[in-house]
């Protein structure tokens, strides 16, 4: 079956960048994208943006862009998510989901805890 | 950006209580909205897309319906399970926005 599985809790003073992993398991990794999306403490959900399994291509939310970049290493089934310039308001479970298109969200990641703090 | 409101927030409800959540959407957004559950320390998960259609696997007391502005998410027999919060997502264009998530909670 669908696995996806992120990597741990993550702690960054302000300014610093972080990097989420998400690795998949049980489905053809280029056969899908990823999105990454994030709630902070108490608060509803947000879509950062998404990146094709199959060639790379990606799209961020306005928001972020310019500080957060989605790659992938298909020969692991593994996106990656690094936000950079890190603010406390950054603070969020972040988490990745297999896209089945159109920005639908299947198969997520159990989140990753990252915490801005100086 | 689409705004996309749920009500009640939050829904208090007891065991075999027959739930609705309501999503309204600033614009139209024909019928591209999804529902997820959320439980603490868990993986979100997808219950219905495309307004009314039901994800695999996703017990068939939960149902959704609505198109256009206003949306439904209905569990037609509570269950001990169902206790979580759900929220609604539209993708009919970009950002694809939330609503600011149901809780429902014991009675």
């Amino acid at each position: 079956q669908v696995q996806t599985v992120q990597s741990g809790t993550e702690v960054k003073y302000p300014g610093a960048s972080v990097r989420v992993s998400c690795k998949v398991s049980g489905y053809t990794f280029t056969s899908y994208g990823i999105s990454w999306l994030r709630q902070a403490p108490g608060q509803g959900l947000e879509w950062l943006g998404w990146i094709s399994g199959n060639n790379g291509e990606t799209r961020y939310a306005q928001n972020f862009q310019g500080r957060l970049t989605m790659t992938t290493d298909i020969s692991t089934s593994t996106a990656y998510m690094e936000l950079r310039s890190l603010r406390p308001d950054d603070t969020s479970v972040y988490f990745c989901a297999r896209d089945v298109g159109s920005r639908v969200f299947q198969h997520w990641g159990q989140g990753t805890l990252v915490t801005v703090s100086s | 950006d689409i705004q996309m409101t749920q009500s009640p927030s939050p829904l208090s409800a007891s065991v075999g209580d027959r739930v609705t959540i309501t999503c309204r959407a600033s614009q139209s957004i024909t019928k591209w909205l999804a529902w997820y559950q959320l439980k603490p320390g868990k993986a979100p998960k997808l219950l219905i897309y495309q307004a009314s259609t039901l994800e695999s696997g996703v017990p068939s007391r939960f149902s959704g319906s609505g198109s256009g502005t206003e949306f439904t998410l209905t569990i037609s027999s509570l269950q001990p399970d169902d206790f979580a919060s759900y929220y609604c997502q539209q993708y009919s264009s970009y950002p694809v926005t939330f609503g600011q998530g149901t809780k429902v909670e014991i009675k």
